[in-house]
């Protein structure tokens, strides 16, 4: 069984532009939700995706966006980065039958200079 | 708005005893609640569920306790070791989203 994978590991960005992170779910998984994480805090729901929609989405403005893909694989796309974009993102996934189970990838460390 | 608080930042405890970490939270109505270890630069690691209607669950020298008259949740790790040492994330759950505290941070000295 494979477990949760994310690229890259470490990420330096300047402020205004766009990155794309990605996570790979665990093996048989269909759903999967983006944390942020920032230093000395827990993680914040930033949205899931299920079936290749999303399927809620926590208090983040629209220039964080995501995708899933038909192999449940997924991304997030931040546009116009900001310093305080700055954080550890964590991807999750789960199956949506027992979606309270999430299993959670070693994350994308972002830097926004 | 709501409010999950985890006592305080850092809790040192030595080797053998049993740690208390509490979870209370404000403004919420979860319908589970769930405890996760994070290590340094890792993602978090599922431990326990425990359910609105249920008062306790237990898992090898893990137990945790969940009051939503209190709105509070106390995790409990007995005959701890060095190994034990982590940050305890607690999180609420509702509607599919898990709404996280901030950690606190356990430090087993042996």
């Amino acid at each position: 069984e494979t477990g949760v994978t994310q690229s890259p590991t470490h990420l330096i960005k300047t402020r205004g532009q766009q990155v794309t992170l990605r996570c790979s779910s665990q093996s048989g998984h269909n759903t999967v939700s983006w944390y942020q994480q920032a230093l000395g805090q827990g993680p914040q729901f930033i949205f899931q995706y299920y079936r290749e929609e999303e399927n809620g989405r926590g208090n983040f403005p629209p220039r964080f966006s995501g995708l899933q893909f038909p192999n449940y694989s997924s991304e997030l796309n931040v546009n116009a980065l900001e310093l305080d974009d700055s954080a550890l993102y964590l991807c999750a996934s789960s199956l949506m039958e027992n979606y309270n189970e999430q299993f959670f990838g070693p994350g994308t460390r972002l830097t926004v200079l | 708005s709501q409010k999950i608080e985890q006592n305080s930042e850092a809790l040192n405890i030595q080797e053998g005893k049993t740690a208390t970490l509490t979870c209370n939270y404000t403004n919420y109505s979860p319908a589970y609640l769930q405890w996760y270890r994070q290590d340094p630069g890792r993602g978090p690691v599922f431990l326990l569920l425990i359910r609105e209607n249920e008062k306790e669950k237990r898992k090898e020298r893990l137990k945790v306790t969940f009051d939503t008259t209190l709105k509070q949740s106390l995790f409990h790790i007995t005959a701890s070791q060095p190994a034990d040492s982590a940050t305890y994330l607690c999180a609420l759950g509702a509607a599919r989203q898990l709404t996280f505290g901030s950690g606190t941070q356990l430090t087993v000295l042996p």
